[in-house]
């Protein structure tokens, strides 16, 4: 079984400093792990892919995650962010037999001015 | 290139009325989901359909929701006798594999209002 948790629900960051999105997984085996984004009235987005190659992932638009075995972690970060940046941003475990997605609760980022 | 459509892209229908939801995946892409996005219950898995083998339906909620998808290309999604709770956006994926790791690109969903 898999799960996925995103640990705040809102982040609201300065526009030019530092975006984390914190993400805990919980799979009975090895995951593939997405970061995907809804902007409002918006289709989802794939950001970026995790799947067992390297633990440090990079993605469209500045954002990269990195994969921790030990932590089971797999925190968004983007070194600046930018007022489109706003969304909210999806956490997602897929892989097994189907690749069927579970998807965390979501985090909305807010970026001030 | 094209990417997924569905239609409608707005529902609104009586409680008790039956609803039926279309999918257009990308060309080419074998394997098709559905999801469900709602307030209460965020994004959540309902039926996988892979080629001619028989669709993962684990995650459809009751009886009322069945999915067919013809010829391995479009797919609809059909509600019965349609509860309030059944408001919802209904989103659609295609992938062209069910490997894990492979991307599943989303159409922009069917947003249903059930009165």
């Amino acid at each position: 079984a898999q799960s996925v948790t995103q640990l705040d629900s809102h982040v609201s960051v300065s526009e030019g400093t530092p975006v984390l999105l914190r993400c805990n997984y919980s799979s009975s085996y090895s995951p593939s792990l997405f970061w995907y984004v809804q902007h409002p009235n918006k289709g989802l987005q794939l950001l970026l892919k995790y799947t067992s190659a390297a633990t440090l992932v990079k993605g469209i638009n500045g954002f990269e995650a990195e994969f921790k075995k030990s932590e089971t972690s797999f925190h968004l970060t983007k070194p600046s962010a930018h007022m489109s940046d706003a969304a909210e941003y999806f956490c997602v475990a897929g892989g097994g037999a189907t690749n069927k997605l579970i998807f965390g609760t979501g985090t909305l980022l807010a970026v001030q001015p | 290139g094209a990417g997924v459509s569905q239609s409608p892209s707005n529902k609104v229908t009586e409680k008790g009325k039956d609803v039926e939801l279309r999918c257009d995946p990308i060309s080419g892409h074998t394997a098709l989901y559905w999801y469900r996005q709602s307030l209460g219950q965020g994004l959540e898995f309902l039926i996988y359909f892979q080629g001619n083998s028989a669709p993962d339906k684990s995650g459809l909620p009751s009886d009322r929701f069945s999915a067919e998808r013809t010829g391995g290309s479009v797919s609809t999604l059909t509600i019965q006798r349609t509860q309030q709770e059944d408001s919802a956006v209904y989103l659609c994926a295609s992938s062209p594999k069910d490997r894990g790791g492979n991307e599943q690109f989303f159409g922009p969903g069917t947003r249903l209002t059930v009165l």
